[in-house]
């Protein structure tokens, strides 16, 4: 079976910076997706790890250990914008095809 | 970047009604698509793996003849919410994953179709 846990509500101060943990739990693991969702909207793209290690994108940093079943979004300098539910996916081959499956979403708010 | 639609944006049905939802890559062939349901407050559940010109593999728990999944062409898939009631109401969402010289495996989203039935 496949389990990815993710904290369900986070709030943080504008300016500041905010670590949303992932553990995950999965077999035929081929990477792990991080997306941005504005209610209402779908996905977009954040990051995207394979590789043990620390990936950087401007404000957006994430990382994994494959070995502790484990990843993190990093953002830094946050900005009201990114009031958001923050997806973690991990892409598994299950059942003879690679599939996207999601977390429950971490719901983070934004305050002045 | 690739572009995925869907359509309609939003559909109002009664019960009993069957639903068709388009989704196409714009730009790029989709030799696979899937197809996401999300509940309010909720994470996107897969529903089923589309493969052009092939049977869509569904995931567990979903009706396969409730849910009825086209994958005619490398551009477009097409959904049918079959005799739809109240509780299928949610936001639909396929994505497509780029049939090749893709640098990993990333998906594209299309933006949603919010379905409500009365």
């Amino acid at each position: 079976g496949q389990n990815i846990d993710q904290p369900t509500e986070m709030t943080a101060t504008e300016g500041a910076i905010v670590q949303i943990n992932c553990t995950y739990q999965t077999s035929g693991f081929n990477g792990l997706f991080w997306y941005q969702q504005h209610a209402g909207e779908a996905p977009t793209f954040l990051s995207y790890n394979v590789l043990d290690g620390l990936e950087e994108k401007g404000r957006f940093s994430s990382f994994l250990s494959r070995s502790k079943g484990y990843s993190y979004l990093l953002l830094k300098e946050l900005q009201m914008k990114d009031s958001a539910s923050y997806l973690c996916a991990v892409y598994m081959f299950s059942g003879g095809y690679n599939k996207l499956i999601f977390g429950a979403g971490t719901r983070l708010a934004v305050h002045p | 970047g690739a572009v995925v639609s869907q359509h309609p944006s939003w559909v109002i049905c009664k019960s009993g009604t069957s639903v068709k939802i388009e989704c196409r890559s714009l730009d790029f062939q989709a030799t696979t698509m899937f197809w996401y349901r999300q509940f309010p407050k909720q994470s996107l559940m897969l529903m089923a793996t589309s493969n052009e010109g092939s049977k869509a593999t569904y995931e567990q728990g979903v009706e396969k003849d409730k849910f009825l999944i086209n994958h005619a062409s490398l551009t477009l898939s097409t959904l049918t919410v079959t005799s739809a009631h109240p509780e299928d109401s949610s936001f639909y969402i396929c994505s497509a994953r780029v049939a090749s010289g893709s640098t990993y495996n990333e998906q594209f989203f299309g933006p949603g179709t919010r379905l409500t039935v009365l």
